[in-house]
């Protein structure tokens, strides 16, 4: 079976500020793999996915970037954060069932 | 674009009481459905997977259904216990030129002890 890591678990950042969230699978190989975005109250929202290395597709256009610079790394990024970017940021493997990670807080302050 | 709705939006229930949380999709062109729990503020934990060409699955004292052709799907929960308590999200993969999830916001469910 799969396992997503996702760290760090909690983050604050400053407003401006960059961001680096990294996500890693174990359990298997070239999984597609998913970036999504659950804010205050709101339903969960796909940001990027990719189908290989160096191969992102982004759902929403957005503040953020993604990087797959290996198989099994999944990278979510930003040069400058924004207020609006905080949330629970999760990254999942898929499929045919998703498996996910346990998430990072952003807050952005 | 596919929408999911869920229902209800929360529900609280006495121990031990059998229940049925809704879910519907607007495109029945779906690969197969998910459900999972949420518990506060940690990730998603997958319960169930439902392929397209089936119509229940089973596991534990949990059981899903699925009726594609009308867009619903519902996740029973026999003899709820307080430690089922969490949010409940159905996730239908594909419909509407998407291979991808799309999730409802979710059943939050409180089993009173």
């Amino acid at each position: 079976s799969q396992t997503i890591h996702q760290w760090p678990a909690t983050l604050v950042q400053p407003v401006g500020s960059p961001l680096s969230l990294e996500c890693t699978v174990e359990g298997t190989s070239n999984p597609n793999l998913y970036w999504y975005r659950q804010a205050a109250g709101r339903g969960l929202q796909l940001l990027f996915y990719s189908v290989g290395i160096g191969q992102i597709s982004s759902e929403v256009p957005q503040n953020l970037s993604a990087s797959r610079p290996q198989d099994r790394q999944f990278i979510l990024s930003s040069k400058k954060l924004l207020l609006s970017d905080s949330g629970f940021y999760l990254c999942a493997s898929g499929a045919p069932g998703y498996t996910f990670g346990s998430g990072t807080r952003l807050t952005v302050v | 674009k596919q929408e999911v709705t869920q229902i209800p939006a929360a529900l609280s229930v006495p121990e031990g009481e059998n229940l049925v949380l809704n879910c519907s999709f607007t495109d029945s062109a779906i690969y197969n459905l998910q459900w999972f729990r949420q518990d506060p503020g940690k990730g998603l934990t997958s319960l169930l997977l439902i392929q397209s060409s089936q119509r229940e699955q089973t596991s534990g004292r949990l059981n899903a259904s699925l009726d594609k052709s009308s867009g619903r799907s519902t996740l029973y929960i026999a003899a709820s216990q307080p430690g089922d308590s969490a949010t409940y999200l159905c996730a239908p993969r594909g419909g509407a030129g998407s291979y991808q999830l799309t999730f409802g916001k979710g059943t939050k469910l409180s089993v009173i002890p």
